[in-house]
């Protein structure tokens, strides 16, 4: 069954520090990777997807993730975190027509200053 | 940018009451959804719709829940007698073809049943 494993519920960081947020999935075939952000009172916001090629992607506001098939983990980093960056944020695998979608739990980040 | 929106932000509702969620996808997709999430639970697929009919729905949409695309722009979620569990936010969702993956979602209806 498919299913995605957010393994912080929480993390706390201080502004300007690196962030990496895990995710596993476990998914039958070759997944589509998503992560979202959600900021309060606002909806899902696409950072990045992968879907094939280079296992590194690039997404908006300064954040890369790192699919590694061996390790069914698609983690999310950032090498400077900004105030801005606190939010949900939600890791999701999709099937090869774009229909099902499999989120994880979230994980909800506080940026200190 | 276009963006997928929904009304109301919030609703209170009494249990047994019927409850319609409206969402405005963006104009030229053709594929729409609803997804809920419960407080602290991760979100889960609730229903998938194109050309007019359901595609897919999981086993949390029952006979209570139905949808409708009532004109060329609203996407609706009903519930008819909501419950207490089905507190939640409401999330639409829709994307452009067959062969797009991304779905880009609305900012979701918080819903409350008392």
């Amino acid at each position: 069954a498919q299913s995605v494993t957010q393994p912080d519920i929480h993390i706390t960081v201080s502004e300007g520090a690196s962030l990496e947020l895990r995710c596993n999935y476990s998914y039958g075939a070759t997944p589509y990777l998503f992560w979202y952000v959600q900021s309060p009172g606002q909806g899902l916001q696409l950072l990045l997807k992968y879907f094939s090629g280079d296992t590194l992607v690039q997404g908006i506001k300064g954040f890369e993730a790192e699919f590694k098939r061996s390790q069914s983990s698609f983690n999310l980093r950032k090498p400077s975190v900004h105030w801005s960056d606190a939010a949900e944020y939600f890791c999701a695998v999709g099937d090869r027509g774009g229909n099902q979608f499999y989120f994880g739990t979230g994980t909800s980040l506080t940026v200190i200053p | 940018e276009p963006e997928v929106t929904q009304t109301p932000s919030h609703q209170v509702t009494q249990m047994g009451q019927e409850v319609i969620l409206r969402c405005v996808p963006i104009s030229n997709h053709l594929y729409f959804y609803w997804y809920r999430q419960i407080l602290g639970q991760k979100v889960e697929f609730l229903v998938s719709f194109y050309n007019n009919e359901i595609s897919e729905k999981s086993e949390i949409f029952d006979d209570q829940f139905s949808v409708e695309r009532p004109d060329g722009s609203n996407f609706t979620l009903k519930i008819r007698s909501t419950k207490l569990e089905d507190s939640a936010m409401y999330f639409c969702a829709s994307k452009y073809g067959a062969t797009q993956e991304t779905q880009y979602f609305g900012p979701g209806t918080r819903l409350l049943v008392l």
